[in-house]
């Protein structure tokens, strides 16, 4: 079960610079994106999200960015802050009545670096 | 700013042993969901809740799992006969369950499930 790809599992960026988290989804049904970090020993906290009717979503430092035709998502925080290191999680779900279950990506280790 | 809470942090159990997990969805929150994340895997849906019934379930969820709404605030999972394979980081997550097609999920701190 391959739904949501997050096909790196580590990124390491300078503080001050752009970081991007890239995620990958074969299921043409979602239709709703969202972005959650993790540190460790705790739960996921929710960060950001696009519907498939959008593009882009922006929240201060985060910026989503939605390719439909590329079944493409990626998470742009800037400027990076050591705070943001931690573990980020793409996830979807495809909106049919009651179900709302989300499928999560593997997960990116972001380090900023000081 | 609301948020879900889990008890315990961490449980510890016997194989075979029942054990029950408890949250505290946030309060205007309509579904609630449990998930669970095996070490070194993906967060895994279990089930979701709504109107005092499970509204989907995934192929995990099976008869060994069964979640409850005891009263206006807990929402808990309970695992009747504990396997090995159910250690785990379990999360509670919550939703308004009024925004449709983008109805964003809360999650806990979770409850670590070892079972020995």
């Amino acid at each position: 079960d391959q739904q949501v790809k997050q096909n790196s599992p580590s990124l390491s960026v300078q503080e001050g610079r752009i970081s991007i988290l890239n995620c990958d989804y074969t299921n043409s049904m979602f239709d709703y994106f969202l972005w959650y970090k993790k540190y460790p020993a705790e739960g996921p906290t929710f960060l950001i999200s696009i519907s498939s009717i959008k593009d882009k979503n922006e929240d201060g430092r985060f910026t989503v960015f939605l390719n439909k035709s590329a079944k493409h998502l990626s998470l742009h925080i800037v400027p990076s802050q050591p705070g943001d290191s931690a573990v980020y999680f793409c996830a979807a779900h495809a909106f049919s009545g009651s179900a709302r279950q989300l499928t999560f990506g593997s997960g990116t280790q972001l380090t900023v670096l000081p | 700013e609301p948020e879900v809470t889990q008890t315990p942090s961490h449980q510890v159990t016997q194989m075979g042993q029942e054990v029950i997990l408890r949250c505290v969805p946030i309060s205007n929150h309509l579904y609630f969901y449990w998930y669970r994340q095996i070490l070194g895997q993906k967060v895994e849906f279990l089930v979701s809740f709504y109107n005092n019934e499970i509204s989907e379930k995934s192929e995990i969820f099976d008869d060994q799992f069964s979640v409850e709404r005891p009263d206006g605030s807990n929402f808990t999972l309970k695992i009747r006969s504990t396997k090995l394979e159910d250690s785990a980081m379990y999360f509670c997550a919550s939703s308004e369950g009024t925004g449709g097609r983008t109805d964003t999920q809360y999650f806990g701190p979770g409850t670590r499930l070892t079972v020995l």
